[in-house]
């Protein structure tokens, strides 16, 4: 099936810092892309829907301006967490669709100290 | 917005005993898709369901679309050790999805 790749896997990073986090697809072109956030032993809470070369689309209760997204590409989309929060502490989990099925990238354990 | 419920919420099995998890919508579900998660991975798709009534099967997992839309299920015939993880449904429109809270299903070899 087809691969998303996400970097970094894990990060931690101090309170007020910026964080940014990049999801690719690797065998196929996106040209929808879907961030998730998933706290520990949760389910997955969607987020933003990253159109490339358009806005994102946030859900209820998201903030743009702190949870900022690019899709420049057909294959790239990056979620930058602004002046992060212990709170924001998560897995960030990104998708991309082709065809039907919805293939999932590996997760980032963001760490806010 | 579209709640997608999803029980139980832990199922622990004996090794060759069979699993069942249920996913409910008070509203009309578009498109029904599982998911496995293991521990400290990712989601992983398994199936989508299309159809009102839709049945199909993989090996010892057989899906179910309920002939109103409204709900879904997952059916593991003699469980094993390595169907051990959180079973996700999620409603699924034009690549959208929202998922319900999952099954954790753990195994007792």
């Amino acid at each position: 099936g087809a691969v998303v790749s996400q970097h970094p896997s894990r990060v931690i990073c101090k309170s007020g810092t910026s964080v940014k986090i990049e999801c690719r697809s690797l065998d196929f072109q996106a040209t929808t892309m879907f961030w998730y956030r998933q706290f520990p032993k949760q389910s997955l809470m969607l987020m933003a829907t990253s159109n490339e070369g358009s806005k994102a689309t946030y859900e209820q209760g998201v903030e743009k301006d702190k949870f900022l997204i690019n899709h420049a590409s057909l294959t790239l989309s990056t979620l930058t967490v602004t002046s992060a929060h212990p709170e924001d502490s998560s897995f960030y989990i990104c998708s991309a669709s082709e065809l039907y099925e919805q293939y999932f990238g590996p997760g980032t354990r963001l760490t806010v100290t | 917005g579209q709640q997608v419920m999803q029980i139980p919420q832990y199922q622990h099995v004996q090794e060759g005993e069979d699993f069942t998890t249920y996913c409910n919508s008070s509203t009309t579900l578009s498109n029904i898709q599982w998911y496995k998660q293991r521990p400290g991975g990712h989601p992983v798709f398994l199936i989508q369901l299309v159809k009102s009534g839709e049945v199909k099967k993989q090996k010892r997992l057989t899906f179910q679309f309920g002939e109103a839309k409204k709900n879904s299920s997952l059916h593991i015939t003699a469980t094993q050790t390595t169907d051990v993880g959180t079973y996700f449904c999620a409603d699924t429109n034009a690549g959208k999805s929202t998922f319900g809270d999952g099954t954790t299903l753990t195994v007792k070899p």
